[in-house]
């Protein structure tokens, strides 16, 4: 079965530093991959995703993610982080199998401080 | 573009009492839909998802039921509340050639 790993619950980082959230899947073939953002009280929203094609994914915000199969990771990288960047961070793994394939990791909680 | 309407945004129910969560989506046709509940520290966990009207499949036995009477809306009911039945609850849609699913904004429902 399917599984998502993200090993950090909480992160603080400094606005302006550089951010990483990390993310290990666990899947028999070539995943399909979510990175999802949560605001306090809202619902998700999708920030990129990787299916195939180059490793490197560029999303919404300045994020990017890498997928590294020989590592089963798919982190999560911003260069300089925003005080709005402050939020709950999903990654998510699933197949072709359709969306309710989708299964997610418990969330990475970023703080930001001045 | 499409959208997707969640609502309550907030509910606070006495344990015993029924529940029905409402969401609906514009600007698409036939999606899936697909209700998730979301505890503190435990991700997101999918209750249900829909391929088509009157069709509902349960991921987790519970409380909680889901229909589907039209193409574009999605609710999630029980007959009578327990205390575990408090969270986040998020409705979201997939489908049109895309891979990703769109949530709506969530309903925090606290039994009391």
């Amino acid at each position: 079965a399917q599984s998502v790993t993200q090993p950090d619950i909480h992160i603080t980082v400094s606005e302006g530093a550089s951010l990483e959230l990390r993310c290990n899947y666990s899947y028999g073939a070539t995943p399909y991959l979510f990175w999802y953002v949560q605001s306090p009280g809202q619902g998700l929203q999708l920030l990129l995703k990787y299916f195939s094609g180059d490793t490197l994914v560029q999303g919404i915000k300045g994020f990017e993610a890498e997928f590294k199969r020989s590592q089963s990771s798919f982190n999560l990288r911003k260069p300089s982080v925003h005080w709005s960047d402050a939020a709950e961070y999903f990654c998510a793994v699933g197949n072709s199998g359709g969306y309710q394939k989708v299964t997610f990791g418990t969330g990475t909680k970023l703080q930001v401080i001045p | 573009s499409q959208t997707i309407h969640q609502w309550p945004a907030t509910l606070v129910q006495p344990v015993g009492s029924p529940l029905s969560l409402e969401c609906t989506v514009e600007g698409t046709s036939n999606p899936n839909l697909y209700w998730y509940r979301q505890a503190a520290g435990r991700g997101l966990q999918l209750l249900f998802y829909s391929v088509g009207i009157g069709q509902i499949s349960s991921e987790v036995p519970q409380n909680l039921s889901a229909s589907r009477p039209q193409d574009r809306q999605f609710i999630l009911s029980s007959k009578k509340l327990l205390l575990s039945d408090s969270g986040f609850y998020l409705c979201a849609w997939s489908g049109g050639g895309r891979t990703e699913a769109f949530f709506g904004q969530g309903t925090r429902l606290t039994v009391v």
